[in-house]
């Protein structure tokens, strides 16, 4: 099983829709999870960490469930500037009281007009 | 307050030869970390600095090394580079790294290509 994994789209959405990622991780004891945005050819920027259960940022929300090692980015009211590849980050212990980010393979959102 | 910052852009090698990659961390952040991202892949991890030490490390051969100066700064260097060795790399830096929550923010990247 990958470590972290993501479906990779692409979600082509129009402009008011409501898109949702989901984002399955190997390992449980991870701690904490991040969305990152990656726009083409851009370094990735952070868009959301995720804690406990979940939290809001404005039209994005993510829920995450430890049960299920799962985790789920919602993007209401979709905005043509919201199109770019949504990557799925677990901070995953490696030993020794360290951690290592380690990051999925990204799903693309294309926000049709 | 500046980002993370990265230099060169692009860089051009010839197999065989090495590539130095460098990094400024943001202001106050003390860990700097290194990946890689081929096309068409994932960011995979390479290197994870702190304090000076090397904290961690992904799975890549000992021909990818580096350091970390006493002002956070860091440096990649790629030896006898391969064409496979042709991607973005990508610096990141955070608070102390041993917490798990802190938050990774990225620069730029360099851009290497291997002909």
């Amino acid at each position: 099983r990958k470590e972290v994994e993501q479906d990779p789209g692409p979600f082509n959405v129009p402009e008011g829709a409501t898109v949702a990622f989901n984002c399955t991780y190997s390992n449980s004891a991870s701690q904490s999870f991040f969305w990152y945005r990656q726009d083409c050819r851009k370094e990735p920027k952070l868009l959301m960490s995720v804690y406990s259960s979940g939290n809001e940022d404005g039209r994005f929300t993510a829920q995450l469930n430890r049960a299920s090692q799962y985790i789920s980015l919602l993007i209401r009211d979709s905005k043509l500037s919201d199109s770019a590849t949504y990557l799925c980050v677990v901070n995953f212990p490696s030993g020794a009281g360290s951690y290592q980010l380690t990051f999925g393979k990204g799903t693309k959102l294309s926000v049709i007009p | 307050e500046a980002g993370v910052t990265q230099s060169p852009t692009h860089l051009i090698k010839t197999r065989g030869q090495q590539a130095t990659l460098r990094c400024s961390p943001i202001s106050g952040h003390t860990s700097v970390y290194w990946y890689q991202q081929a096309l068409g892949l994932g960011l995979q991890f390479l290197l994870w600095y702190d304090e000076g030490e090397e904290r961690n490390r992904g799975n890549f051969p000992p021909r990818f090394s580096g350091r970390q100066f006493p002002n956070y700064s860091s440096e990649l260097n790629v030896n006898a580079l391969e064409l496979e060795d042709s991607a973005l790399y990508l610096c990141a830096s955070s608070l102390r790294g041993m917490s798990s929550y802190n938050e990774q923010f990225f620069g730029p990247g360099t851009r290497l290509t291997v002909l």
